[in-house]
């Protein structure tokens, strides 16, 4: 069965603090790996798609990297406006269905 | 464009009660799929659609129904509402199935069962 672990659960920054968030994964085969954000109130909105290990995409202050057993999304000095709740997911091997992490709720303070 | 159209936006229901929620996407997505989301469980799928008159069962697909008579639309049915039923609703459509294609996530129904 395909797990996704994310940590931490929460985390608070202050504006311009850097960090990194983690996603653990099992799965018999890796299709690829997805990261979302999500405000409070709407539904996710999609990041990043990374394929695989040593993989690395950039969106702004957000850099996503992959390897076999994990992926890390990296803020570099955050902004307020980043504050979301972020997730990841991946795929089965099927490629019908996708397994959600629990997520990481971004708390970025001025 | 639109996107994912998901209505209502709130609802309230008696135990018992059904109800359809409304799915609806203008992106000519293949792919179409419900999940919901619970403090703590994260998001999870109850059903999802390969193609119009193609569905098939998530992880969580008790009490409800689905159909796919159009592309564009992918109604969720409660047959008999239960507390535990109690969740934020997401609709979520993907250009291709095959796990590349990322999900397009419309804003959601919040639904209370009481």
């Amino acid at each position: 069965e395909d797990q996704v672990t994310q940590s931490p659960e929460a985390l608070r920054l202050q504006e311009g603090e850097s960090s990194s968030l983690n996603c653990s994964y099992t799965v018999s085969g890796l299709r690829g790996l997805f990261w979302y954000r999500q405000d409070p109130g709407k539904g996710p909105e999609f990041l990043f798609t990374l394929y695989s290990a040593g993989e690395e995409k950039e969106k702004e202050r957000l850099k996503a990297t992959l390897t076999k057993k994990e992926s890390f999304l990296h803020i570099t000095a955050p902004k307020p406006e980043d504050s979301a709740t972020y997730l990841c997911a991946v795929p089965n091997n099927a490629g019908n269905m996708l397994t959600f992490g629990g997520g990481t709720r971004l708390m970025v303070k001025p | 464009n639109a996107g994912v159209t998901q209505t209502p936006k709130f609802q309230v229901l008696k135990t018992g009660q059904s109800m359809t929620l409304q799915c609806a996407q203008d992106m000519n997505h293949e792919y179409m799929s419900w999940y919901r989301q619970d403090p703590g469980m994260g998001l999870r799928l109850i059903h999802y659609s390969v193609g119009a008159g193609i569905t098939d069962q998530g992880e969580v697909p008790n009490g409800y129904n689905v159909s796919r008579s159009t592309t564009e639309d992918f109604p969720l049915r409660l047959l008999s509402a239960a507390p535990s039923q109690t969740s934020v609703y997401f609709c979520a459509s993907a250009r291709f199935t095959g796990g590349d294609s990322p999900l397009h996530f419309g804003n959601g129904t919040r639904l209370t069962v009481t």
